[in-house]
This record gives C-alpha cells, sequence and structure tokens, in this order.
C-alpha cells in the first residue's frame, strides 16, 4: 500500500522537546523526509536520513529510523514558537521502481505553546 | 542554494478561463519538476512530473488536457488550467530535482488558486 501515518496534532510548551512520529508501509523505501510547511507557503526541506541509517543529527533534530516496524521520528530539541508549523515526513522508494514518487503522510500540526 | 519560486502567488479567475502557474529554479538546474495539489487541511497529492523537453508523466486519475505542464527549459516549467472550474481551486505547489526524479526535492512557496 500507499499510506504513510502521522498523528495529526501535538502540542508543546516552549523550551521543551517535541517528537512527531510517522509510521510507512514499503519496506523498499530508499529516503524518508521531513517537511516543515508554514501557514501559505510551500515546504521546507527539514532533513532525510537514508534507509540504512537509524539516526541521523542536524542541530536541533534528530531523525530515529526503525526499518523493521517502519517507524519514522523526528525529535525537536527546545521546542520555539517559530517552530509551530504542520510537518510532513515523506518516503521515496528504490530507484527503478516505477513509484519513484515522494508519497506523502497526511501532515501533523505542531503548536508551541508559549 | 536551491532556491525554487513560482508565481503568481495567488490567482483568482472566472469559471471558464485558463490559468498559467509558473515554477522556475532559481541557482540551480533542475532535470525534473513536479507539480502537487493540496486541498485544504490535506496533504499533498502528486499530479505529474515533467523532465525537461520531454511530456510529462501524470498520475492515475490526472486529466493531461485540463492540466498542460510544459518544462521548455532546465528552470522553468508551467502548469496551465485550462477551462478551470470552482472544483479546481487548491494549493499549487511545485518542486524541483537537479539530478532526475530520485534527487532530493525543493519546493516552491506554492500558488493558491480560486476559480470563481
Amino acid at each position: 500500500g500507499e499510506d504513510v501515518e502521522q498523528s495529526l496534532f501535538l502540542s508543546v510548551r516552549e523550551g521543551d522537546s517535541s517528537v512527531i512520529n510517522c509510521t510507512y508501509t514499503d519496506s523498499s523505501s530508499t529516503y524518508l523526509y521531513w517537511y516543515k510547511q508554514e501557514p501559505g507557503a510551500g515546504l521546507q526541506l527539514l532533513t532525510y536520513i537514508f534507509s540504512n541509517m537509524d539516526m541521523k543529527q542536524d542541530q536541533r533534530l534528530t531523525v530515529l529510523l526503525n526499518k523493521k516496524d517502519k517507524h519514522l521520528s523526528l525529535r525537536i530539541a527546545d521546542t520555539q514558537t517559530g517552530d509551530s508549523a504542520i510537518y510532513f515526513c515523506a518516503e521515496r522508494r528504490r530507484p527503478g521502481d516505477s513509484s519513484y514518487k515522494l508519497i506523502f503522510g497526511s501532515g501533523t500540526r505542531l503548536l508551541v505553546r508559549p | 542554494g536551491a532556491v525554487v519560486s513560482q508565481h503568481p502567488s495567488w490567482v483568482i479567475c472566472k469559471s471558464g478561463t485558463s490559468v498559467k502557474i509558473e515554477c522556475r529554479s532559481l541557482d540551480f538546474q533542475a532535470t525534473t519538476m513536479f507539480w502537487y495539489r493540496q486541498f485544504p487541511k490535506q496533504s499533498l497529492m502528486l499530479m505529474a512530473t515533467s523532465n525537461e523537453g520531454s511530456k510529462a508523466t501524470y498520475e492515475q486519475g490526472v486529466e493531461k488536457d485540463k492540466f498542460l505542464i510544459n518544462h521548455a527549459s532546465l528552470t522553468l516549467s508551467t502548469l496551465t488550467v485550462t477551462s478551470a472550474h470552482p472544483e479546481d481551486s487548491s494549493f499549487y505547489i511545485c518542486s524541483a530535482s537537479r539530478a532526475g526524479p530520485t534527487d532530493t526535492q525543493y519546493f516552491g512557496p506554492g500558488t493558491r488558486l480560486t476559480v470563481l
């Protein structure tokens, strides 16, 4: 199947850590991405992880990949009000497969409370 | 680097008219460009993939004659919504990749189309 699933909403207090979760179904996925979308804007690539990695850290962002469970998470440390946005995970399938397109999750709306 | 722009950012048109949306890669050459549609509070749905100089590949259920895509250069792709109807009202987002469809995609800011 093509489903990539995310929880719809997450609310955290400023300064706390946020963890946004994503599950996917295709075990042949090569890359998994996290994008951020602010109101009325396009998508900003935050980070991505190759499928043979377990973890990737980039400043305040930590991506964890559990390939066995097909579970991806994005942790934002010291969450700020400017982090309030919708976060999409996306999977890309293996090269050569006709379905090389990105499959997006439904997005998680992160609200950061002062 | 990897900046993608779209023009216009928003457009309102009358039912039955055609609207052209431009997508440009500003600081890189884009071998492949993608067009997505996003309904309110929903995810992105891929409409079509276009490679420079060749015909676009449309996703199942997307009408080729209604959504005309042209990728005439390595920095410009256009989406023309022909004979627009209110149900075509949506947020249209393009993305571009340097090295083909499997390379990282960089997204434009989107174009909000409202058809009256």
